[in-house]
Parts: C-alpha cells; sequence; structure tokens
C-alpha cells in the first residue's frame, strides 16, 4: 500500500511569492488532515478534510492559506503571498475514519520563505 | 534535517540501556494519547497509544504509561538501539474533538551512543 505523499519534499520561495503544496492520501482515506510545524515551535493542526468537505478549518493561521480538495481524492494548500513566518514543515495526514486516531502521516513539504 | 534550529530536550543513552521520554498535557479532556517517531526528513510515525481508561500498554521493546492525576505520560523503550535516534513526540486528542484533531508536546530528541 502506498503511503502519504506530499510534493514537493522542499520549496524556497520569495516573500510575496506564491506556493502551492500538494498531498495524495492513502487511496480510500476519507480523512485528511494538515499540520505544519514553524521554527521553534511543536507541530499544530490547520485543517481537516472529510472526502472533499472541510470538517474543520479551526488551525488555518490567516486568509493567505487556502486548503482544497477536490473530489475528495488529494489535496493542496496554497499560501498567497507568503510570509517569513510561513516557513516551516508542512504534514498532511489521512485516516480511514473518524474513530481510527492513528493515522499515517506524510513526510513533509519544507517551506522556505526568504 | 527537518529539526535545524529547533531547540529540542535531548535525551542521550548508551547503546543496550532503556530510555524513558516523558510528556506533560493540560488538557484534562483529553482521552487518546500517542507517541510518534520522527526521523530526519521523513514525517511522524506511530509507535504505540493509549486510551485514559488505561494506565499502561505494552507493545515491541515499548511500554506508554499515562498517569491522568497528574496529567504526564512516558514512553519506555527497553534495550535501545541505534535506529532508535530520533525525535520523539507525544499528542493527545480529546473525547469532545469530534474531529480527530491532535495536540503534539515540543518533541525529545533522542540519540543513541553506540
Amino acid at each position: 500500500e502506498a503511503g502519504v505523499t506530499q510534493f514537493p519534499s522542499h520549496s524556497v520561495i520569495e516573500k510575496g511569492q506564491t506556493v502551492t503544496l500538494r498531498c495524495d492520501p492513502i487511496s480510500g482515506h476519507d480523512n485528511l488532515y494538515w499540520y505544519r510545524r514553524v521554527m521553534g515551535k511543536e507541530i499544530k493542526f490547520l485543517l481537516h478534510f472529510v472526502k472533499e468537505s472541510k470538517q474543520d478549518e479551526s488551525g488555518m493561521p490567516n486568509n493567505r492559506f487556502l486548503a482544497e480538495r477536490t473530489g475528495g481524492t488529494y489535496s493542496t494548500l496554497k499560501v498567497q503571498p507568503a510570509e517569513l513566518e510561513d516557513s516551516g514543515v508542512y504534514f498532511c495526514a489521512s485516516s480511514p475514519d473518524r474513530g481510527n486516531y492513528g493515522y499515517t502521516f506524510g513526510s513533509g513539504t519544507r517551506l522556505t520563505v526568504v | 534535517g527537518e529539526s535545524v534550529g529547533l531547540h529540542l530536550p535531548t535525551l542521550s543513552v548508551q547503546e543496550g540501556d532503556n530510555s524513558i521520554i516523558n510528556c506533560a498535557y493540560s488538557n484534562s479532556a483529553s482521552d487518546y494519547f500517542i507517541w510518534y517517531k520522527q526521523e530526519s526528513g521523513k514525517g511522524p510515525q506511530f509507535i504505540i497509544d493509549i486510551r485514559s481508561n488505561m494506565d499502561k500498554r505494552q507493545g515491541q521493546r515499548v511500554t506508554v504509561l499515562l498517569n491522568k492525576t497528574v496529567k504526564h505520560l512516558s514512553l519506555q523503550i527497553a534495550a535501545t538501539q541505534p535506529g532508535d535516534s530520533a525525535v520523539y513526540f507525544c499528542a493527545e486528542s480529546g473525547r469532545n474533538n469530534a474531529g480527530n484533531m491532535l495536540t503534539f508536546g515540543g518533541g525529545t530528541r533522542l540519540m543513541v551512543k553506540p
């Protein structure tokens, strides 16, 4: 079984530019989550999709972040315009159902805004 | 690696010794706890979990202890091996959290000396 795949693995962009991160969950997993760890801080929840619907987006820091999951398969997380404080590692995870807490994480995308 | 620049508490142990990694949590409503291992360049990997109706759970070479009175969680690794070197995170989820959102601790870096 293929795991959770994230692309790109690394991205370096200038402040003010736009970046789009992609996550391909494990096939058949309805639940998809985005987390991030910014420098010096713990991993924090951003949002949760159930299929194509946003179940909980309470962790999204501001309206520069937009997440989508068209068709309930892969998801994208767009940051526009990027700011220096957005630098960090963005993780995606998926799980087959809401009761299965032990979900699978991807390897993350390291975003550096310069 | 992903943790460059992140000031994590570090536990250094000799190969073959037992390791104990501790975590404190603050949410008394949390009823599910997980330990994750994160190696450089990878996402968090599930190690072991425990529900609040238990105080101890054992896996292969790992044991998780939960003390709800003082809101403390620990991970014990028996006969630590070089491959155990990684950053370890505890995470919690509450019964009021319908979306399976996890709250992570800050992480502890385990270094195993050969």
